[in-house]
């Protein structure tokens, strides 16, 4: 079956540690975003990636970061930088970056501070 | 500046009931995608509609109908004759020609369906 699929499900951080989120992707997709979402709000883009070694940042990059080394995969690293880190991460795709397209989402991944 | 607008915070209702849930946008781009995702308590967001800002027609999947109206920038979502099921969060998002990369979301409107 083709989809997206983000592991851990939760995710512990304690104070100063660098924690990494990951997604992966069966789609052919070209395009790949992350967002986070806060009690009560909407989702925030974090980064994107249109491309294989190309990402840019979306509007609450700081704190964060990712790299695209295959076009499948779209980590996401939460540094001790993020202050307020906890939150609930999304990661979508989409077929591709220039044209309007639909965005399919993962099951997303809780992080917690301890 | 792009923007959407979902009012409504938390609508309660009873099994069997119909129920609308509001969207209004705002876009100053004449080539846009108007989208409605629900969320379960799963936390997956399970994309349910896709409009773009030429067709106008009115949609009906099963228990769902949209109704996009561009006279008064809305997009409102219609459940006919609830079920427990459909208890959500729903969001409602706009895309635009000119910035594909964004996903404009509204702030959500959480659905409690009673039996």
């Amino acid at each position: 079956d083709g989809g997206i699929t983000q592991s851990p499900k939760y995710l512990f951080r304690k104070e100063g540690q660098n924690v990494t989120l990951s997604c992966e992707q069966n789609l052919n997709h070209d395009a790949m975003y992350w967002y986070r979402q806060d009690p009560g709000q909407g989702l925030r883009l974090i980064y994107y990636s249109q491309i294989v070694n190309d990402f840019q940042k979306g509007d609450i990059a700081e704190g964060y970061s990712v790299s695209r080394e295959k076009k499948e995969s779209f980590p996401l690293t939460v540094t001790s930088a993020q202050k307020n880190p906890t939150a609930f991460y999304l990661c979508a795709s989409s077929i591709a970056w220039d044209r309007l397209e639909t965005q399919y989402f993962g099951p997303g991944t809780r992080l917690l501070v301890l | 500046a792009q923007k959407v607008t979902q009012a409504q915070t938390e609508i309660s209702v009873v099994e069997k009931e119909d129920v609308t849930l509001d969207c209004v946008y705002e876009t100053r781009d004449t080539t846009y995608y108007l989208f409605w995702y629900k969320q379960p308590p799963s936390g997956e967001l399970v994309f349910l509609i896709r409009r773009n800002s030429f067709d106008e027609q009115n949609e009906i999947s099963g228990r769902y109908s949209w109704n996009f109206q561009k006279s008064t920038s809305s997009f409102n979502f219609t459940i006919t004759a609830s079920q427990v099921v459909d208890s959500a969060v729903y969001f409602c998002a706009l895309s635009e020609a000119y910035n594909t990369d964004k996903l404009i979301f509204g702030t959500g409107t959480r659905l409690q369906v009673f039996p």
